[in-house]
């Protein structure tokens, strides 16, 4: 399995401002993907982030909100846009080895005040 | 309706026992079915992966697909305190899509 690490593993931010969460794969993956999840809740597909082409977004998710980057095949960028308390959460990323397997980074916890 | 549907728990057994977690889902469409468990503050992990219908046992875990119920379950035999995690279903309908669907958790306590 890969190892997967994220930046910041947690943050505290002010309502309107914008975060950038990194992941960082020891290994070249072909599929990255962007999951949330609220407490209490299930995780949510974000977005899946492909080297070389735009992300695709899951309903209820727009990239302007959660803008994406994928430079090459071992890192990608989540950025969560004008954040509202609603958006505290769990963010998390993965990445597909094979093509049912998916492996989790430790996640992101973010708290906007 | 959830597209797949798990008991929150939290679920309390002595160690020794025997713990059956379920999922339901409502899409037949579902092919590919896991299960992730997840200690406190860390991502989840992937414990088992089932394809189609029938059964699949890797050490003490057991995991079990019946399509036709639309129901899956995964059981730990002889419970160890470590085993205390929340433990999420998820499944997907085509093994190229990789777009998974997950149960909310269970949240399981594995009492000394």
């Amino acid at each position: 399995s890969a190892v997967i690490s994220q930046k910041p593993s947690r943050d505290i931010c002010q309502r309107g401002t914008s975060l950038t969460i990194q992941c960082q794969v020891d290994s070249q993956v072909t599929m990255m993907f962007w999951y949330r999840q609220q407490p209490g809740q299930s995780l949510t597909l974000i977005a899946t982030a492909n080297q070389g082409s735009e992300a695709t977004y899951e309903s209820g998710f727009v990239i302007d909100k959660f803008p994406i980057s994928r430079p090459n095949l071992t890192f990608s960028t989540l950025t969560v846009s004008n954040m509202s308390p609603e958006d505290s959460s769990i963010y998390l990323c993965s990445v597909s080895h094979r093509s049912y397997e998916q492996y989790f980074g430790p996640g992101t916890r973010l708290t906007v005040t | 309706q959830k597209e797949v549907e798990q008991d929150p728990g939290p679920l309390s057994v002595p160690e020794g026992a025997i713990v059956s977690l379920n999922c339901t889902y409502s899409n037949s469409a579902f092919q590919y079915f896991m299960w992730y468990r997840q200690y406190s503050r860390k991502g989840p992990e992937l414990l088992m992966y089932t394809y189609s219908s029938g059964n699949k046992e890797d050490g003490r875990f057991t995991a079990q697909v019946d399509k036709s119920s639309k129901y899956i379950s995964l059981f730990i035999r002889d419970s160890q305190p470590s085993d205390s995690a929340t433990y999420l279903c998820a499944m997907s309908i085509i093994q190229g899509a990789q777009k998974l669907v997950f149960g909310q958790g269970t949240r399981l306590t594995i009492n000394p």
